[in-house]
């Protein structure tokens, strides 16, 4: 069975940090991108941050600087460090697994499987 | 920056055919995904690659493009479809997603 189970989620200040873990099972990791998207209370999605199966990164110029997106192949993970963290920054923050047919370049990619969540809270 | 616009909501009598629209620029030339989110829980992929529908997913879920709109159409729709949906293509290597439709089974 796939599974992706985020954790890693919690209350932090303005400017503070955080890390967020995804670890995964039931598929070959390496082979697959994967992403994070989070979810303001009562909002809609927010695509956050993807590694690709080949380590590159991208982000939204919400992030852009302040997120940092990584994977570790062998331990089954992939992360996400937050920093500089603003109070537009709390949702819910989903990790999910990317399906894709080419390069990545060519858009032809969806969001197959998704984790339950995690709650950042960020306040003072 | 890219946009995608969807109604709010959506209202459909069980058993009928609910039509949700995602519009975009050029959105016919982009690979469009739709997600289904039910209250307290985590999306699940719809529809990929425009039309496709990933296993398990019922038959009465179908979508297609055409110039800059999309559209998921429910067939049929039961009371158990009642639930935000999403769509969402790639532009330039950044996940765009809808504002989301509040599909209503009355």
């Amino acid at each position: 069975e796939v599974q992706l189970v985020e954790s890693g989620g919690g209350l932090v200040q303005p400017g503070g940090s955080l890390r967020l873990s995804c670890a995964v099972s039931g598929f070959t990791f390496s082979f697959y991108d994967m992403h994070w998207v989070r979810q303001r209370t009562g909002k809609g999605l927010e695509w956050v941050s993807t590694v690709d199966s080949a380590g590159d990164t991208y982000y939204p110029g919400s992030v852009k600087g302040r997120f940092t997106v990584s994977r570790e192949n062998a331990k089954n993970s992939f992360y996400l460090q937050m920093a500089s963290l603003r109070l537009e920054d709390t949702a819910v923050y989903y990790c999910a697994r990317g399906r894709r047919w080419g390069d990545f370049d060519n858009g032809e990619h969806a969001f197959d499987v998704w984790g339950q969540g995690t709650v950042v809270t960020v306040s003072s | 920056s890219y946009e995608l616009t969807q109604p709010p909501s959506v209202s459909v009598s069980p058993g009928q055919t609910a039509s949700i629209t995602c519009s975009g620029d050029k959105l016919g030339n982009k690979y469009a995904c739709w997600y289904q989110q039910k209250p307290g829980q985590s999306p699940v992929l719809l529809i990929y690659q425009d039309r496709k529908r990933p296993s398990g997913i019922p038959e009465r879920f179908s979508a297609s493009t055409s110039g800059n709109t999309a559209t998921l159409t429910i067939s049929g729709t039961q009371a158990l479809d009642e639930a935000d949906y999403y769509c969402q293509v790639w532009d330039s290597n950044i996940a765009v997603f809808g504002g989301g439709t509040k599909l209503t089974v009355l």
